[in-house]
């Protein structure tokens, strides 16, 4: 069966401009969380959406949102972008508990902001 | 709070050899789950081992078994007969049960070396 997919897979931004980021779960998953990866930061958790609705939420700006469509496709926006947003932006999936069930990545999206 | 701890930022291997990567957490929760990630350089972050804090007894998958020390707080991986495909970065991560929202909460990660 198909994977998570994510696009697109490169991205490049000027500064103050937004984006959105794209996540389709493997099918019948129903939770799509999203965490960013820099060097310096490591991999950090963005948000974790379940039926359209967030249940759980890092540490972000509000520059950073996300949404959850009925079919499970998530998506991501981060507005006025900073040099800083330069990062890899990974989504997972799982059918439930993520840590009982396990969590399955896609490719991540390569956001450099110029 | 969790916090997952890798000190080593690179080791090496050489092929058909066994390696064993370094983990420490920390957690006050007595429910948890704990997890190896490997991240080849196509990104994507492969799900190597899980562990249940409960459970007493060492998970193992084919050539990847891990150590895992309750009172520690450790958990190793250790590589058994190295393949240069196993040559990647890896994650160890935790996640705490929170109602059926997690999050996983991962170590800086480290890069293996498989020499042939």
């Amino acid at each position: 069966k198909a994977g998570v997919t994510q696009t697109p897979r490169y991205l490049i931004k000027t500064r103050g401009q937004q984006v959105t980021l794209s996540c389709s779960p493997i099918s019948g998953h129903r939770s799509v969380s999203w965490y960013q990866q820099t060097p310096g930061q490591g991999l950090q958790f963005l948000f974790e959406y379940f039926s359209e609705t967030q249940r759980n939420k890092g540490n972000f700006p509000g520059r950073f949102s996300g949404r959850q469509f009925s079919n499970s496709r998530s998506e991501m926006n981060v507005s006025t972008l900073e040099l800083g947003d330069s990062a890899l932006y990974l989504c997972a999936s799982t059918a439930g508990t993520g840590a009982a069930y396990g969590y399955t990545f896609g490719s991540g999206t390569r956001l450099t902001v110029v | 709070a969790q916090t997952v701890t890798q000190s080593q930022p690179e080791m090496s291997v050489q092929e058909a050899e066994t390696v064993t990567l370094s983990c420490t957490y920390d957690t006050s929760e007595s429910d948890y789950y704990l997890f190896w990630y490997k991240q080849p350089p196509s990104r994507q972050m492969i799900l190597v081992i899980r562990q249940e804090a409960y459970k007493q007894q060492n998970a193992t998958e084919n050539r990847f078994s891990v150590n895992f020390q309750k009172a520690a707080k450790s958990f190793s991986l250790k590589i058994s007969d190295s393949q240069l495909g196993d040559a990647a970065m890896y994650f160890c991560a935790s996640a705490v049960p929170q109602g059926g929202s997690e999050k996983l909460v991962f170590g800086k990660g480290m890069k293996l070396t498989v020499n042939p």
